[in-house]
């Protein structure tokens, strides 16, 4: 079936470094959508990219979708301790959208 | 708005027991969707529905059950509960395709 796999599955930085995490794909995604979940909560949605090559920011993060659409990326900067959570990406596929195992982000201060 | 809302928050059971997980939302999305998320292993689909009377498998179906009878409720069965379905389930809602999910606050269940 269809898969998104996301690298790194942990990462610690220490706060003020950036951060990074990669969504890739086998095939073409359609789109792709990321959310945040913080420890013992919910996922919230981040933002959605629909076209090839798109880079969207908000804030401290920036998010771009592949040239190809086989990936995208989550990059932030200069972490803070409120970044502490879960970053998942999502590919809609038909009326589902399947997610990928995310990348649990913690901040040292 | 309330959202979307899930009850209950807690739940333990015994190994062949059986529940219903509650799911409603205030939103009138069509989209309703049952995810479970294992430690370390994302969100899997387990059940979704497009509208009304209408309902889907997902990515993990077996030993679940769900039914659609309006646009609020989307209610998610388990029969026989077995250890391996001890897990967080979230519900979520959406408008159609292309649009972001809203998520209740989940439900930790555990099957012992």
């Amino acid at each position: 079936g269809q898969q998104v796999m996301q690298i790194p599955q942990y990462q610690h930085v220490q706060e003020g470094e950036d951060f990074t995490t990669y969504c890739n794909s086998s095939t073409t995604l359609s789109n792709i959508q990321w959310y945040k979940q913080r420890p013992g909560g919910h996922p919230v949605f981040l933002i959605q990219l629909v076209k090839s090559g798109e880079v969207k920011k908000q804030k401290r993060l920036t998010f771009q979708f592949g040239e190809a659409k086989k990936n995208s990326s989550l990059h932030i900067t200069a972490t803070q301790t409120t970044d502490v959570g879960t970053y998942f990406c999502a590919d809609q596929a038909g009326t589902a959208l399947i997610f990928g195992k995310g990348t649990t982000l913690s901040v040292s201060s | 708005n309330a959202g979307v809302t899930q009850t209950p928050k807690f739940r333990i059971l015994k190994i062949g027991q059986s529940m219903t997980l509650q799911c409603t939302q205030d939103m009138n999305h069509n989209y309703m969707y049952w995810y479970r998320q294992d430690p370390g292993m994302g969100l899997k689909l387990i059940y979704y529905s497009v509208g009304a009377g209408i309902t889907d498998k997902g990515e993990v179906p077996n030993g679940y059950n769900v039914s659609r009878s309006t646009t609020e409720d989307f209610p998610l069965r388990l029969e026989l509960a077995a250890p391996s379905q001890t897990s967080v389930y979230f519900c979520a809602s959406g408008r159609p395709t292309n649009e972001k999910l809203f998520f209740g606050s989940g439900t930790q269940l555990s099957v012992l």
